[in-house]
């Protein structure tokens, strides 16, 4: 059971383009939404995160699109560099009692070409 | 900054052995995770513990288990391991309501 899908799975972008990457979810206790980066040979890191009170979030030359009542959300990354080819996952959390659980989607591995 | 230390880059084992990961964190984090990462599939959570000698089944928990003895050490075991088993395991920690911080993963052959 998908609760978080994620399109595409790959993605191809010249250098300076913008690379857009979109998740839809289903579960309305989703109270968080954090996009992570992983590059070859390491684990994912936070890149940037948006609450669903909030309909957008930049950060540099990043930006999360949220939409709350298509629950819908996706990452813009405007002039796209070299560095930025990695795997990006979209991630939704909930929180139950004392502890949380975030569900991945299935990954978009971004490739900027020179 | 916070660490996550997988123990083992690589790993090659057996089928049938018993195959233990281990995991430790320097933050004092009570939420540890462990998630298998497949191509195609994403990140998928195989068991979580949210505090000492506590454990839930996340949603792919069959043929694994889990220990917590210490706060800031979360293992993972497969009783007898299988070639379907044969991934890439991350490791996470968090304190609550705080994003997820990874280790650089641990890939598993089993032959």
């Amino acid at each position: 059971q998908q609760q978080v899908k994620q399109s595409p799975q790959s993605l191809i972008v010249q250098k300076g383009g913008i690379s857009i990457i979109n998740c839809a979810y289903e579960n309305t206790a989703f109270d968080y939404f954090p996009w992570y980066q992983q590059f070859p040979g390491k684990g994912p890191a936070l890149l940037i995160a948006i609450r669903p009170d909030v309909s957008e979030k930049k950060e540099g030359r990043f930006t999360i699109s949220f939409n709350k009542s298509a629950k819908q959300f996706s990452l813009h990354i405007m002039d796209s560099q070299p560095g930025d080819s990695a795997t990006y996952f979209c991630a939704a959390r909930a929180l139950s009692g004392g502890y949380q659980k975030v569900t991945f989607g299935t990954g978009t591995k971004l490739q900027v070409i020179p | 900054d916070v660490k996550v230390t997988q123990s083992s880059r690589y790993l090659v084992k057996r089928t049938g052995e018993k195959v233990f990961l281990e995991c430790v964190q320097d933050m004092d984090h009570e939420n540890m995770f462990w998630y298998r990462q497949d191509p195609g599939l994403g990140l998928r959570l195989i068991y979580f513990s949210y505090d000492v000698k506590m454990k839930e089944k996340g949603d792919i928990p069959e043929g694994y288990s889990v220990s917590r003895e210490k706060k800031e050490r979360f293992s993972l075991i497969l009783e007898s391991a299988s070639t379907n088993q044969t991934s890439m395991y991350l490791c996470a920690s968090t304190q609550y309501v705080q994003p997820q911080h990874f280790g650089d993963g641990t890939r598993l052959s089993i032959l």
